[in-house]
């Protein structure tokens, strides 16, 4: 069974700090990794999507790392800002007999203060 | 593109009466649409997975005479929640996968069900 791990649960910094955010995952036998934004009471926002064959993808202020045979992905978000804050979510999508299924972390909420 | 809505964005009901809830694929086909249940301040759990024209699979331990799918269409799933109690209250996802698309599937914005 894959189980998602987000560390840490919960992370306050300060305006401008650069920061990295932990997932790990059981079973590498997987499909593709994605890092979701949940904002409270909201849905989710997709914002990098790493299929299994890749190392990295990157958008704007933020790049986000996958290493497959140890189960390891990282989100990296640089010079934040009070707007990153919010509830971030990886998510790893694998095969299984009863079709393709997302397995999401347990998150990490994140405050950015001025 | 590739735009999931849900209605209602928030229900309140009575204990013992029956939700619908409506997630649309709004400009794309998907044949196959997931439902997630989320907890306060805990991950989406994956409820079922839907697809066109066929039964649902269900998850281990999801109720599917509680929980009942319909995906009757390329761009309409429903699920009704019979007989609410205050357990069933929680924030319900959908999200759907592009028809012929891949993988990568768009998430709804969610659907806030509180059964009192």
């Amino acid at each position: 069974k894959q189980e998602v791990t987000q560390i840490p649960a919960a992370l306050s910094v300060p305006e401008g700090e650069n920061l990295v955010l932990n997932c790990s995952f059981t079973d590498s036998a997987i499909y593709n990794l994605q890092w979701f934004r949940q904002d409270p009471g909201k849905g989710l926002t997709s914002l990098l999507l790493i299929q299994s064959s890749q190392r990295e993808q990157t958008s704007g202020r933020l790049n986000a790392s996958l290493d497959k045979s140890s189960g390891r992905s990282t989100l990296y978000i640089a010079a934040s800002q009070p707007g990153d804050s919010a509830t971030y979510l990886c998510a790893v999508l694998r095969f299984t007999g009863g079709g393709n299924k997302l397995t999401f972390g347990t998150g990490t909420q994140l405050k950015v203060e001025l | 593109g590739a735009v999931v809505s849900q209605h209602p964005s928030r229900v309140i009901c009575k204990s013992g009466t029956s939700v619908k809830i409506e997630c649309r694929s709004l400009d794309f086909q998907a044949t196959t649409m997931f439902w997630y249940r989320q907890f306060p301040k805990k991950s989406l759990m994956l409820m079922a997975t839907s697809n066109e024209g066929s039964k649902a699979t269900y998850e281990q331990g999801v109720e599917k005479d509680k929980f009942l799918i319909n995906h009757a269409s390329l761009t309409l799933s429903t699920l009704t929640v019979t007989s609410a109690h205050p357990e069933d209250s929680s924030f319900y996802i959908c999200s759907a996968r592009v028809l012929a698309g891949g993988a990568e599937q768009f998430f709804g914005p969610g659907t806030r069900l509180t059964v009192l």
